[in-house]
């Protein structure tokens, strides 16, 4: 019973190339978000969502465009990818009533 | 910039001892305070958190807030081997903000 679910866990794709990345999670929370960790383990929000809609935007190139079709799914579409996109990608939730994120596995990418 | 900061390490400390984590912030009017723990290649995970100064206790892990210092940390009593790992000190506003994390390995 995963509580946050991402696909895939692995993407080796080369420069140029777009990509997406999905999340989905069961927990009925209404928050949703992106983040990226680099490869010093740095870990950066880059997108937030609540019930659907966008609510954090961080500076991110326009090339990565997050989707929400409904709250349980936030979906990352990456454009063009570039060398310095490779990174760990997590997706996290969180309840409307708690501070606590739930992380899902990652998506490690790698862009060659 | 908002920002937090933890030496990254590693810390070294044998089974058994107290190890003892540091994180500090710079927005003075930050609320919300956590500490994640996140092994090799997984995700992280919450540990504690923390929103009035002093200290707050679960099991083996004690947080503790001073507002005034703008400082954090996480103590691990009696450190297992299984407590090696990175341990991520993060503060909300509208959004979580990341230390660099500390990595922290108990030796047998």
């Amino acid at each position: 019973d995963t509580a946050v679910s991402q696909t895939p866990k692995y993407l080796v794709t080369q420069m140029g190339n777009d990509k997406s990345i999905k999340c989905e999670q069961n927990l009925g929370h209404d928050t949703m978000y992106w983040y990226k960790q680099d490869s010093k383990k740095f870990l950066k929000i880059m997108f937030s969502y609540n019930n659907k809609e966008l609510i954090i935007n961080e500076t991110v190139p326009n090339r990565f465009s997050p989707k929400s079709p409904d709250k349980a799914h936030l979906n990352l579409h990456i454009n063009s990818l570039e060398l310095g996109d490779s990174a760990v990608y997590f997706c996290a939730s969180r309840g409307d009533l708690s501070d606590e994120q739930y992380f899902g596995p990652g998506t490690r990418l790698t862009v060659t | 910039q908002k920002e937090v900061e933890q030496n990254s390490g590693p810390l070294s400390v044998p089974e058994g001892a107290i190890a003892s984590l540091n994180c500090t912030y710079s927005d003075r009017g930050s609320q919300s305070f956590f500490w994640y723990r996140q092994y090799s290649g997984k995700s992280p995970e919450l540990i504690m958190f923390i929103y009035s100064n002093g200290d707050k206790e679960d099991g083996r892990f004690t947080a503790q807030l001073n507002k005034a210092s703008q400082y954090v940390s996480l103590l691990i009593r009696d450190s297992q081997p299984s407590d090696s790992a990175t341990y991520l000190c993060a503060v909300r506003d509208d959004k979580l903000i990341f230390g660099t994390g500390t990595r922290l390995q108990v030796f047998p």
